[in-house]
């Protein structure tokens, strides 16, 4: 694998369910990155973890949970969605101090019914 | 604080015309620049940056863009375009001072008629 990888790429999930996103980055970088991409909306900025730390919240609702095990996974927890939760989830990495060009995954594109 | 704009929305061209998507920022220092590619259900693909140095800046595809700091501008270009180039392209500026922040424009629609 290279890059940034991002499963599962299609999710579908109840209002009731508990689901995970995960992403996974192969550059050897030390800072990782949520973004929530829906229709016709810029950007919007969720998470970063730099070495392992969070470092910032975009005053994002508790039932999204980050999680950063270590430099080259994160994770998003997902429980008690909202249909206005359904985007496009981007996780995206870049090395802290050097370059600052962020390289993105795939994405996520889930649907909460 | 600092801000991107990409004032069209949407922009059409033909196949083998020219291309330049416009991208305004303001940032309170040298910034970095970037502008990414989105097809459709993809990530975001990096397609060039400037920092410092020579103001037009090469990228990928065919594509560049000419860093202009009197009018905080940052356009990007390609002398013709093809088919495959029909994407959303966002511009970028970044990052703050102690985080590693971008941020990103609202993105400008690329359609390619034949």
């Amino acid at each position: 694998e290279t890059g940034v990888t991002q499963t599962p790429r299609h999710l579908v999930m109840g209002m009731t369910n508990k689901k995970s996103l995960k992403c996974e980055q192969h550059l050897g970088h030390n800072a990782m990155y949520w973004y929530k991409q829906s229709a016709k909306k810029p950007l919007e900025l969720m998470f970063v973890y730099n070495f392992k730390e969070q470092t910032e919240n975009n005053s994002v609702p508790s039932r999204f949970s980050p999680e950063c095990p270590n430099s080259s996974h994160l994770f998003l927890h997902l429980h008690t969605l909202q249909p206005e939760d359904s985007a496009l989830y981007l996780c995206a990495s870049s090395q802290p101090l050097q370059g600052r060009e962020q390289y993105f995954g795939p994405g996520t594109r889930l649907t909460v019914t | 604080a600092q801000s991107v704009t990409q004032p069209d929305i949407h922009i059409t061209v033909s196949e083998g015309a020219s291309l330049e998507l416009r991208c305004n920022y303001s940032y309170g220092a040298t910034p970095y620049l970037f502008w990414y590619v989105q097809s459709p259900g993809q990530g975001l693909q990096l397609l060039l940056k400037y920092f410092s140095g020579d103001t037009l800046v090469q990228g990928i595809k065919g594509f560049e863009a000419e860093f202009k700091r009197s009018q905080s501008s940052f356009n990007l270009r390609k002398p013709s375009v093809h088919w495959s180039d029909a994407a959303e392209y966002f511009c970028a500026v970044g990052p703050l001072a102690g985080n590693e922040k971008l941020t990103f424009g609202t993105g400008t629609r690329l359609t390619i008629i034949p």
